[in-house]
This record gives C-alpha cells, sequence and structure tokens, in this order.
C-alpha cells in the first residue's frame, strides 16, 4: 500500500523567514507527486505536478523537488497569507491519489 | 471558486440514520471523486466514478455506497451511521479519468457531516 509521511506536523514561522517541508513516500511505480494547498474550511488546492526525480517547479514563494524518496516544498522569505495546511499526495501504479496528513504552516507578520 | 458544488455544507444526524450528500462537479468534468477527511486520518480516498461509471474504490465501507447519474453529478450515501463517520466529506472533480490526467483534482468545499 502507498504510504505518505509529511514533516513536521505543524511549522510556524516568522514572515521573511524560509524554510522547508518534507514529503517522504513509498510508492508502487511512481507516476506522480502532488503538492495541494488547504485553507481552514476549504477543499485542497492543486499547486504542484512532479513526475521524476530531480524535477523543480516554482509558484511565487513556492518552490517543490522531488529525489526518489522525497519531496520538499520550500517556502522562501514567505507572508502572512502563505499560512495554510500543505497536502502532499502520490499516485503510483493503480492510478489511485494517496494522501499524507499534511504540515499547518502559520506565519506570523 | 474551484467550480465543483457541494451540498449540505453541514449536517448534524444521529447514530444509525441515513444521510446523502450531493456533489456537482465543474462543467465538463467527467470524473469525480469522494474523499473523507478527519483529524487523525487525513484525506482518505473513498470511490471514483467517470462518467457514470466506478473506475476506483478505496476504503469505502459497506455502508457507504455512491453513484454518478447521467448529468455527472454525483451522490454519496451512508447509512447506519455511527459516530467514528464524523468528518468531513470532499468530493472532487477533473476532467478524464486519473490515469490519462495531471492528478490536478478540483475540490469542492466539504459536507460537514457531525453524527451525534
Amino acid at each position: 500500500e502507498d504510504q505518505v509521511t509529511q514533516s513536521p506536523e505543524a511549522l510556524r514561522l516568522q514572515e521573511g523567514e524560509s524554510s522547508s517541508l518534507n514529503c517522504s513516500y513509498t510508492v508502487s511505480g511512481l507516476r506522480g507527486l502532488f503538492w495541494y494547498r488547504q485553507d481552514p474550511g476549504k477543499g485542497p488546492e492543486f499547486l504542484f505536478t512532479l513526475y521524476s526525480a530531480g524535477e523543480e517547479k516554482e509558484k511565487e514563494r513556492l518552490k517543490a523537488t522531488l529525489t526518489k524518496k522525497e519531496s520538499f516544498l520550500h517556502i522562501t522569505a514567505p507572508k502572512p497569507e502563505d499560512s495554510a495546511t500543505y497536502l502532499c499526495a502520490v499516485q503510483g501504479g493503480d492510478y489511485k491519489l494517496s494522501f499524507g496528513a499534511g504540515t499547518t504552516v502559520t506565519v506570523r507578520a | 471558486d474551484s467550480g465543483v458544488t457541494q451540498t449540505p455544507k453541514h449536517l448534524i444526524t444521529a447514530t444509525g440514520q441515513r444521510v446523502t450528500l450531493r456533489c456537482s462537479p465543474r462543467s465538463g468534468d467527467l470524473s469525480v471523486y469522494w474523499y473523507q477527511q478527519s483529524l487523525d486520518q487525513g484525506l482518505q480516498f473513498l470511490i471514483q466514478y467517470y462518467n457514470g461509471e466506478e473506475r476506483a474504490k478505496g476504503n469505502i465501507l459497506e455502508r457507504f455506497s455512491a453513484q454518478q447519474f447521467p448529468d455527472l453529478h454525483s451522490e454519496l450515501n451512508l447509512s447506519s451511521l455511527e459516530l467514528g463517520d464524523s468528518a468531513l466529506y470532499f468530493c472532487a472533480s477533473s476532467p478524464r479519468p486519473i490515469s490519462g490526467n495531471t492528478g490536478e483534482l478540483f475540490f469542492g468545499e466539504g459536507s460537514r457531516l457531525t453524527v451525534l
């Protein structure tokens, strides 16, 4: 069974304090790794897809990277509006998406 | 706004009861997915439909069932409810089966079910 583990569970940052979130995975035949953002009381919102080790994607202050066993979501100079729960998901050989429990990021002004 | 509509937003009911959650996918999307999110379990995949047919099943209990109608809206039926069924239930949609998709799902805002 595919497994996704995210760390840390929670991250408190000062505005401008860069940091990274980790997503480690075990999957049979990785077809893709996905990052989503979820605001309180809302559904997850798609951010990135990564397909192969070494791939990187960027969007504003967020940068996602992928290795053979884990993915990192780097937040550079975060702002309070970056506060959210960030979810990692993997798609394995059976095409199902398996989500991690998420990292809740709080950015203080 | 993702374009996915879920009703009701909140639902409070008693153990042993039955409820139906409704989802309207984005215009043009043929795939509908149902997920359960609870505090201790994260997002758990329940079931997927594509153009009216069941395509994949996750850890969906036998007390739960779903279907996708010809107009592509979907309903998730939860019966013989237990306290542990209290959770957020999300519907998501995508244009194609996930096997032909980038994995980008569009989620609704969820239906919060509380079982007392």
